[in-house]
């Protein structure tokens, strides 16, 4: 069974700039979370995309948007890249299976973003 | 709104001391309640979680954890620290049921000094 990946691993960007994120989810999930860590905080949950579609989005501007492909791959894209943006980025798989049991979400190892 | 309070951001312990990591959190219901680890530059590992029943649950590199209702509480304990284990701990709690996301507290940074 693989394991949820992130690319890349590192990534330095400027101010304006457009960013794109990649996660791979884990064998046989269906939902991906991104998720923004700035240094010294916690996680904060950006958006979820679960059949491709976005299902639940947290307190971030239009400019971070995402993907899911059929093989539910996700990506997450940041335009006009602020300084602000600087963190790791975190995605987490999980299986939804439309019940009523909590679906335990899996991460990456995440992206570290910085912006100059 | 649910949220997650961790009041130590950094401890230090001895190796071979006990350690005990507060998590507090408000919400509603009963929550799902985790702690995770992060090494540095590494994503982040469930150690363990709580979800109902017994409210002493047991995870994953010795630690555990006990859930008080009365005092909205999720600490985390290890009766003997080892070098390995110092990291940046985080308290999550989730909801009932679905995909909804996770809510992290702000994590305590562990040092374990010889």
């Amino acid at each position: 069974e693989t394991g949820v990946t992130q690319s890349p691993t590192h990534l330095i960007k400027t101010r304006g700039q457009q960013v794109t994120l990649r996660c791979s989810s884990q064998s046989g999930h269906n939902t991906v979370s991104w998720y923004q860590q700035a240094l010294g905080q916690g996680p904060q949950f950006i958006f979820q995309y679960y059949r491709e579609e976005e299902n639940g989005r947290g307190n971030f501007p239009p400019r971070f948007s995402g993907l899911q492909f059929p093989n539910y791959s996700s990506e997450l894209n940041v335009n006009a890249l602020e300084l602000d943006d600087s963190a790791l980025y975190l995605c987490a798989s999980s299986l939804d299976s439309r019940g009523n049991n909590y679906n335990e979400q899996f991460f990456g190892p995440g992206t570290r973003l910085t912006v100059l | 709104a649910q949220s997650v309070t961790q009041p130590d951001i950094h401890i230090t312990v001895s190796e071979g001391a006990s350690l005990e990591l507060r998590c507090n959190y408000s919400y509603g219901a009963t929550p799902y309640l985790f702690w995770y680890v992060q090494s540095p530059g590494q994503g982040l590992q469930l150690l363990l979680k709580y979800f109902s029943g017994d409210t002493l649950v047991q995870g994953i590199k010795g630690f555990e954890a006990e859930f008080k209702r009365s005092q909205s509480s999720f600490n985390l304990r290890k009766p003997s620290v080892h070098w390995s284990d110092a990291a940046e701990y985080f308290c999550a709690v989730g909801p009932f049921s679905g995909n909804t996301p996770l809510v992290f507290g702000k994590g305590t940074r562990l040092s374990v000094i010889a």
